[in-house]
């Protein structure tokens, strides 16, 4: 059972212009989400996060963007550029899990083409 | 610097023998966990470790083992009873504070059974 989605293995756009990548989740006690930036034979990088709280946190060209009714988020990065190329997982907390543990999507590949 | 830091980077492997990967952080964090990473999917949680001496399973712990001896280090045995071990192996480590969210990753290592 899939808790965290993302729907669409890859995306592909064009430098300067908006990405966006979405996550659908199933669990409702997920109260705080976070996108991690994955390059090819590397570690995942932490990007940003969202509290449930919040439906917008913004840091720089990234927003994520939280709609808890629809439990669904997105992650938008304005303007895109080549270097934003990877792969972007969702991933969410639960409440109550003390030891913090992450549910991942199956990731989205970037491409953004100069 | 601090950081995680996960040898071999790559790793082979015969059928029907044990490995262990190397997984060490300087963050002084107590918290550290073990993904696998398979083509197209996610991060699957394998074992965690919230303070020393301590661990339990994750999603899918059958077939590894795991030690947490000092708090910088977190070693993880694939054992020939893994039926599939060819994969990317993440570690990660987070702070403590009664409800971990922002796990920091190291540059993984990929095993391969030959």
């Amino acid at each position: 059972d899939q808790q965290v989605k993302q729907n669409s293995p890859s995306l592909s756009v064009q430098e300067g212009r908006i990405s966006i990548l979405n996550c659908d989740y199933t669990n409702s006690m997920f109260d705080y989400f976070l996108w991690y930036k994955k390059y090819p034979a590397e570690g995942p990088t932490f990007l940003i996060s969202i509290s449930s709280i919040k439906d917008k946190n913004e840091d720089g060209r990234f927003t994520v963007f939280l709609n808890k009714s629809a439990k669904h988020l997105s992650l938008h990065i304005v303007p895109s550029q080549p270097g934003d190329s990877a792969v972007y997982f969702c991933a969410a907390s639960e409440r109550g899990t003390s030891y913090g543990k992450l549910t991942f999507g199956q990731g989205t590949i970037l491409t953004v083409h100069p | 610097d601090g950081g995680i830091t996960q040898s071999p980077k790559y790793l082979f492997r015969k059928e029907g023998q044990n490995v262990t990967l190397s997984c060490e952080q300087n963050l002084n964090h107590d918290a550290m966990y073990w993904y696998r990473q398979d083509p197209g999917q996610g991060l699957r949680l394998i074992y965690y470790s919230q303070i020393v001496n301590d661990f339990q399973k994750g999603d899918i712990a059958e077939g590894y083992s795991v030690s947490r001896e000092k708090k910088e280090s977190f070693p993880l045995t694939v054992t020939s009873a893994q039926k599939n071990p060819t994969a990317f192996y993440l570690c990660a480590s987070a702070r403590a504070g009664g409800y971990y969210n922002e796990q920091f990753f190291g540059p993984g290592t990929r095993l391969t059974v030959l």
